[in-house]
């Protein structure tokens, strides 16, 4: 069974500029996350997905950060503008039931 | 409120010592426990998960931790590590609606 997919892996941007990361999550796994773990912290989410309905947003910076997920698969993450405290890996989980939450291998961004 | 706490930041052992990694909840309604371990420039990977039943947990690597609901706390453990256990292991906590996570001990295995 594949994993969680996620591109790219890494990202160095200048700060005011705009970056996405994709992430294609388990076959069949209807709820998708996003969280940012900065360096030597624990990862936080930003915005959990049903299906294509977001169902939790409530710690995501809307004034720079967007998410969506069309058509119920998978989803990007956009940051515009970036900020340097933005940097930080950003990481795809998905799963099916309220059991395991699978994560991908992270986006590492670094704003610059 | 709703939490994760991981008592120690870090935790430096000798190599085939014994070692556990403590982690205590704060919540009002059933939970689900989790332990992650991530090694450098590497995603989340699931050490052990507690849903229900049996209050001691098997896991991957050697790793066991067990649940102990009267004091909320959901403490890892391993009775002898290795160099290659050297990470970063999250405690996490499925309150219902989302995975909150602790903020992750660095556990260091020296020769």
């Amino acid at each position: 069974e594949a994993g969680v997919a996620q591109s790219p892996r890494y990202k160095i941007i200048e700060k005011r500029q705009s970056v996405a990361f994709w992430c294609n999550p388990i076959s069949g796994h209807a709820t998708l996350y996003w969280y940012q773990q900065i360096l030597g912290q624990g990862p936080k989410l930003l915005i959990q997905f049903q299906n294509n309905g977001v169902v939790d947003d409530s710690q995501l910076p809307k004034d720079r950060f967007s998410a969506e997920r069309l058509k119920g698969v998978d989803s990007t993450l956009k940051i515009q503008p970036a900020k340097l405290e933005d940097s930080a890996v950003y990481l795809c989980a998905s799963r099916t039931v309220r059991d395991t939450i699978y994560f991908g291998e992270g986006s590492w961004l670094t704003v610059v | 409120a709703q939490s994760v706490t991981q008592l120690d930041s870090q935790v430096p052992v000798f190599e085939e010592a014994p070692v556990e990694l403590r982690c205590n909840y704060s919540s009002s309604v059933s939970v689900y426990l989790f332990w992650y371990v991530q090694y450098p420039n590497q995603g989340l990977q699931l050490l052990l998960k507690y849903l229900s039943g049996s209050t001691l947990v098997k896991g991957i690597n050697g790793f066991e931790a067990e649940f102990n609901k009267s004091q909320t706390s959901f403490h890892l453990r391993k009775p002898s590590v290795h160099i290659s256990d050297t990470a970063e292991y999250f405690c996490a906590a499925d309150f219902g609606s989302r995975l909150t996570f602790g903020e992750g001990t660095q556990l260091t295995v020296n020769p």
